[in-house]
């Protein structure tokens, strides 16, 4: 079965500073992977997806993500943070079998932006 | 579209009382997933549909839970009796099963629920 590590529960982050989440996978084959973010008393809103090819992808708000075979990652980065990037971070791994649909999401990390 | 729609948004009720949370999913979506999310045990998966049938409900945590699908614009989940413990946010979300969509999930807005 697959599985999600955000090994970071809570990151504090500068206005303007790069800002790198962490995201590892585990998953005997290619996987799908995405990034939602969600804000205080919302739903999950997806950032980004991976599924194939360049393994840098882009997503909206400016963030991009690399998928790493050789480490199991997909880290979300973004190069100068907003302060309304604050919000809860989950990294997703998703199979590629047919009909099976299911997402396992990590344990999020939460986004704080000081002034 | 509106995207997936979930009432109520929020609910209070008492222990004992039945609870009933309702699903639009966005339209032309074949699968449906309930999730429940708590600060302790963070986003679970309850309990899933494809093209109306129940699929994997291995996340349901008992038989107090249950969850319908009639038909592939409307689900619901059910707490009866409902627990303090079942205070939750509850989220729906829908996707496509096949093409470049496939797996991206949408998700509602939730429904926050507290049992006193």
């Amino acid at each position: 079965a697959q599985s999600v590590t955000q090994p970071d529960i809570h990151i504090t982050v500068s206005e303007g500073a790069s800002l790198e989440l962490r995201c590892n996978y585990s998953y005997g084959a290619t996987p799908y992977l995405f990034w939602y973010v969600q804000s205080p008393g919302q739903g999950l809103q997806l950032l980004l997806k991976y599924f194939s090819g360049d393994t840098l992808v882009q997503g909206i708000k400016g963030f991009e993500a690399e998928f790493k075979r050789s480490q199991s990652s997909f880290n979300l980065r973004k190069p100068s943070v907003h302060w309304s990037d604050a919000a809860e971070y989950f990294c997703a791994v998703g199979v590629s079998n047919f009909g099976n649909e299911k997402l396992t999401f990590g344990t999020g990390t939460r986004l704080t932006i000081i002034p | 579209d509106a995207g997936v729609i979930q009432s109520p948004r929020h609910e209070v009720t008492e222990m004992g009382q039945e609870v009933t949370l309702r699903c639009k999913p966005i339209s032309g979506h074949d699968y449906l997933f309930w999730y429940r999310q708590t600060m302790m045990r963070g986003l679970e998966l309850l309990i899933y549909f494809n093209n109306n049938v129940p699929i994997d409900d291995s996340g349901m945590p008992e038989d107090r839970f249950s969850a319908k699908m009639p038909n592939a614009s409307f689900s619901t989940l059910k707490i009866q009796p409902s627990e303090p413990r079942d205070s939750a946010v509850y989220f729906c979300a829908s996707s496509f099963g096949t093409g470049l969509a496939k797996n991206i999930q949408y998700f509602g807005a939730g429904t926050r629920l507290s049992v006193l």
